[in-house]
């Protein structure tokens, strides 16, 4: 079953409007998710680590006023995605891992925003 | 030079062919390897993580070579149920650390 769960999987808002998008952990903790980001037809992009506690750590050209995340629990983490224009209409996933450093990611079932 | 690099295919076979798609990364200190499989509009799936000394699942095989960086997967006797995108994954360094994603190789598989 699913252990990494997001909200909402489909949304569809006005140019201006903001979206928070919802990432859990289910029956683990995760002091770390990972927040990607696919465009048609391309490979999954890093956007952002999120940190429980502290600030999360952007890529390189993700602006981080824009894409603000918020990890206030060890089973929650946000990504609000502010005064959304259409270039943002994306496919957006988190991730997370349930055990050790160097097992693979379980990834949310995405969020696919547009924004019109 | 991408730090992942896939063939992006399209890949299209007859059910029951054997095929191989490969993967190729710069970043000589990774240290952990993953297929992953993605279908169309859906997150990605871990299909089988890739060990050192090579390893099977079932109708899939992965390798490694970590002195070419190179990293391959095969897929015997396929099925309908295989077409997807098959995304070449890389741990750039040990630890709770974001994954490097190649583009994917598209399969797919016809009756």
């Amino acid at each position: 079953g699913a252990v990494v769960s997001q909200h909402p999987s489909r949304v569809i808002c006005k140019s201006g409007t903001s979206v928070k998008i919802e990432c859990r952990s289910l029956d683990f903790q995760a002091t770390t998710m990972f927040w990607y980001r696919q465009f048609p037809k391309k490979s999954l992009m890093l956007m952002a680590t999120s940190n429980e506690g502290s600030k999360a750590t952007y890529e390189q050209g993700v602006e981080k006023d824009k894409f603000l995340i918020n990890h206030a629990s060890l089973t929650l983490s946000t990504l609000t995605v502010t005064s959304a224009h259409p270039e943002d209409s994306s496919f957006y996933i988190c991730s997370a891992r349930s055990t050790g450093g160097n097992s693979p990611l379980h990834f949310g079932n995405g969020t696919r925003l547009t924004v019109t | 030079r991408k730090e992942v690099e896939q063939d992006p295919g399209p890949f299209n076979v007859p059910e029951g062919a054997t095929v191989a798609f490969n993967c190729t990364y710069s970043n000589s200190a990774s240290q952990s390897f993953f297929w992953y499989r993605q279908d169309c509009r859906k997150e990605p799936k871990l299909l089988m993580s890739v060990y050192s000394s090579g390893n099977e699942d079932g109708r899939f095989t992965a390798q490694l070579n970590r002195a070419s960086q190179y990293i391959s997967l095969l897929i015997r006797d396929s099925k309908l149920s295989d077409s997807a995108t098959y995304l070449c994954v890389v741990n750039r360094r040990s630890g709770n650390t974001p994954l490097v994603f190649g583009k994917g190789t598209r399969l797919s598989v016809i009756a």
